[in-house]
């Protein structure tokens, strides 16, 4: 079935560094690719996404890039700070099927 | 706007119970969802609905039912909980399509003795 790899599971870096989370996608329809930032005892919250006509966007500190013929996409996030520690998730969907599927998140540390 | 609202935010149930967790939402959307969220598994989904009186299945819908009588109600019920449905709850919704920014709720934490 359709799956979304995510890679690394938890991630630590100095105040200041910068981090990247890859994602891998298996179907070559999946045509959105959002990316959901995650609190502690809160709900996920979307900070960036892309589509698939697009290879890359930045929003101020955070961009993501998307490569559509190895099917994976990353999120990066430069000048890192302490309130960027969360859980990262990415996730991918197609239309028509009104599924997204999520990977299994990435526990990003920013130590000061 | 309050969003999406999610009612209990902590329930203890016994092998056996049922349940009904509340999802309501302000926004319009025409599209709600429900989530499982474990450990090391991410969000995995349960059902979703494309509108009023429109539900389907998502990867992991048994031992749960849904409705959708109105665009801003979609409660997922657990019709006899067992220890594996020990997970956090999460609804979501968006404009018309999972193509579109989803909009996620608190989350309600449920255990299953």
């Amino acid at each position: 079935g359709e799956n979304v790899e995510q890679h690394p599971s938890t991630l630590s870096v100095q105040e200041g560094d910068s981090a990247v989370i890859k994602c891998t996608y298996s179907d070559s329809a999946s045509n959105y690719f959002p990316w959901y930032k995650q609190e502690l005892g809160k709900g996920p919250q979307l900070i960036i996404d892309i589509r698939s006509n697009v290879g890359e966007k930045k929003d101020q500190r955070i961009a993501v890039t998307l490569n559509k013929t190895a099917k994976h996409f990353s999120l990066h996030i430069t000048e890192t700070q302490p309130e960027d520690s969360a859980v990262y998730f990415c996730a991918a969907s197609t239309s028509g099927t009104y599924k997204y599927i999520f990977g299994t998140g990435t526990r990003l540390k920013v130590l000061a | 706007n309050a969003g999406v609202t999610q009612t209990p935010k902590f329930q203890v149930l016994k092998t056996g119970q049922s349940m009904t967790l509340q999802c309501a939402q302000d926004m319009n959307h025409e599209y709600m969802s429900w989530y499982r969220q474990d450990p090391g598994m991410g969000l995995r989904l349960i059902h979703y609905s494309v509108g009023a009186g429109i539900t389907d299945q998502g990867e992991v819908p048994n031992g749960y039912n849904v409705s959708r009588s109105t665009t801003e109600d979609f409660p997922l019920r657990l019709l006899s909980a067992a220890p594996s449905q020990t997970s956090v709850y999460f609804c979501a919704s968006s404009k018309d399509s999972p193509s579109y920014e989803q909009y996620f709720g608190p989350g309600t934490r449920l255990t299953v003795t």
